[in-house]
Order: structure tokens, then sequence, then C-alpha cells
């Protein structure tokens, strides 16, 4: 079954410490992979996907389809960085998204 | 408009009462979704449209859920009967097409509590 792990349900760090947050999938086909984060009391929202290659605050997440993870980086955390995060596949041929359990991020001053 | 909107934003029901709840998604958005998200899990697909078809259905988790879009615009999920296993955070995005790369946007959610 179409499956996102995200193992970790709680990453704490100091800031300006590396962060990491873990995304792995079980898909042996070509998924679209996203990365959704959630800051507090507010929505849902699109941080990056793989296709883009992107960096958005200063975020990036690389494919590893020998792994297949995509794993979230960030060199220096940030106390704005404190969200919940989570990692999405879209199967090829469907629409929908399969969302991980999400890891809450929390960056302590 | 501002964004995907959902109402109520909470709903408590009492078991066996009938919800319906509400989305509006963002003008010209062409493909709907519903999901649904239980405490401390991540949203778990329900439905899908791409304008007023309802394309998959196949995370509705039992046939007390249906959910429309008759005009490919604002769409409305029921669910008869309500159950404490229903009690979750519901979620409707949209996209502007049918595309899997877009982004999809999301609504604030409604939180519905089955007593």
């Amino acid at each position: 079954a179409q499956r996102v792990t995200q193992p970790e349900k709680l990453l704490s760090v100091f800031k300006g410490a590396p962060v990491e947050l873990k995304c792995n999938y079980s898909y042996s086909g070509s998924p679209e992979l996203f990365w959704y984060v959630q800051y507090s009391r507010q929505r849902l929202q699109l941080l990056l996907r793989h296709i883009s290659r992107e960096s958005i605050k200063g975020f990036t997440a690389d494919l590893n389809k020998g792994e297949t993870s995509f794993h979230l980086k960030k060199p220096f955390a940030q106390e704005e960085d404190s969200a919940m995060y989570y990692c999405a596949l879209t199967p090829p041929g469907t629409y929908k998204y399969i969302f991980g359990t999400g890891t809450r991020l929390k960056v302590l001053a | 408009g501002a964004g995907v909107s959902q109402s109520p934003r909470y709903k408590v029901a009492k078991r066996g009462q009938d919800v319906a709840l509400r989305c509006d998604p963002i003008s010209g958005h062409v493909s709907l979704f519903w999901y649904q998200q239980a405490l401390g899990q991540g949203p778990e697909f329900l439905t899908y449209f791409q304008n007023e078809a309802q394309l998959d259905k196949s995370g509705l988790p039992s046939d007390r859920f249906f959910a429309e879009r008759p005009e490919g615009s604002v769409s409305t999920l029921k669910i008869q009967r309500t159950q404490q296993e229903d009690s979750a955070v519901y979620l409707c995005a949209s996209r502007p097409d049918r595309g899997r790369r877009t982004e999809a946007f999301f609504g604030q959610g409604t939180r519905l509590t089955v007593v």
C-alpha cells in the first residue's frame, strides 16, 4: 500500500541549529512529493515540491529514489520555523495527496 | 476571494444526527478535495471532484458519507447518523486545474465533535 512515514512526532532544536525532518515513502513508481506546513492557528499551506527543486524559507528537500526518502532540511533553524510539517505524495494516475502523520518542529530560543 | 472558505468552523452533533459541511473553493478552481483529519494524524483523503464530477470517492469511510458539488463550485459533505468515530477536522482543498503538481489551497477546516 502507498504510505508516507514521518518517524518523529516531535523534533526540538535550538535556534541556529540544523534541522532535518524525515520522510520515507513506500511506492515503487514516480510519485509527486510535497512538504506542507501548518503554522499555529493557520491553514495548511505548501512549503515546497520536489519537482521545483526550490528552496523556500531556507528549506530544501532532496528526493532519494533509492532510499525512497524526501527529507526536509534547513541549515540554521529560526524560531518562526516552529510549526507542524507534513510530507505528502501524489501517486501516478491520481490527484489525491497521501499524507504522513506529521512532525511538530519546535525551535527553542 | 480570500481563499478556500469552510463553514461552520465548529460543529457539535449528537450521535445519530445528520450534519452538512460546506466548502467554498477559490473561484474558478477546477479540482476540489475533502480530507478527514483525526487527532494526531495527517489528513486522509475522502473524495475528489473535477468541476461537478465526483471522480474519486474511494476514501469515504461508509455509505453514511456523501459529497456533492452540483454546479462545480461550492461543495457539501454530508454525514448521516453521525457516530463518535466521525469526530475529526474536515478539510477542503482546491486546485486551479487538474494537474498533479499544482499547489492545493486548503481551508481552515470544520472541527466536528460527535457527543
